[in-house]
């Protein structure tokens, strides 16, 4: 069985340019979740998806940070315009169910705002 | 707040030498909590999941513990591939769907 997939694996953008990340989650789990760690910090939830709607967004820091999941499969979360700040890995996450059901996570996207 | 505190944050071990990490957590009505292993440039890798006090799961030579204020993993005679950074993360009660990770304990099993 895949794992959950995200791409790219690194990316470095200049201030003020727009960066969009995807995760493709584990097959048939309906729960996705988007995490970040930023430099020297424990990881933060960001949000998080049933289908392709919107469960819980308390932890996504601005409106320049817009996720989207269409049809419930694939999702991406575009950053416009980035800022130095949000520098740092971001995570994707997928379960069967909500908590407490375990989260797998995808390997991170490295994201390097100049 | 909710929070998750690790210690300790870096552990180097001998090979053979066992040892136990902790989590406590102030995360109110915590319903559960998970451990997951880190290797550098990977994402988090689950390795359990803990729901009440007094329960315990094993694998390998990782042997998780809970009680009403923190969670331990034991490491049995622990061997190189064993290092990495170990993170737990707390599960709230209630309608949070949110899990709040600790900062991790970085271990390295020296051969």
């Amino acid at each position: 069985e895949a794992g959950v997939t995200q791409f790219p694996s690194h990316s470095v953008i200049e201030k003020g340019q727009t960066v969009t990340l995807r995760c493709d989650p584990i097959s048939g789990h309906d729960n996705l979740y988007w995490y970040r760690r930023v430099m020297g910090k424990e990881i933060k939830f960001l949000l998080h998806f049933v289908k392709e709607s919107k469960q819980d967004e308390s932890g996504m820091p601005n409106n320049r940070f817009l996720a989207e999941r269409t049809g419930g499969t694939y999702s991406t979360l575009k950053v416009q315009p980035a800022e130095l700040e949000d520098s740092g890995v971001y995570f994707c996450a997928s379960s069967a169910g909500p908590l407490p059901y375990e989260q797998y996570f995808g390997p991170g996207t490295r994201l390097t705002v100049t | 707040e909710d929070q998750v505190t690790q210690s300790p944050e870096a552990l180097r071990l001998q090979e053979g030498e066992s040892s136990s990490l902790n989590c406590s957590y102030t995360v109110s009505g915590l319903r559960g909590l998970f451990w997951y292993r880190q290797d550098p440039g990977k994402g988090p890798e689950f390795l359990f999941t803990l729901y009440s006090a007094g329960e315990e799961k094993e694998k390998e030579r990782l042997k998780a513990t809970l009680t009403k204020k923190e969670s331990f993993l034991h490491i049995t005679a622990p061997k190189p591939e064993d290092s990495a950074t170990y993170l737990c993360a707390g599960i709230p009660s209630g309608s949070a769907r949110q899990l709040t990770f600790g900062s991790g304990t970085q271990l390295t099993v020296l051969p």
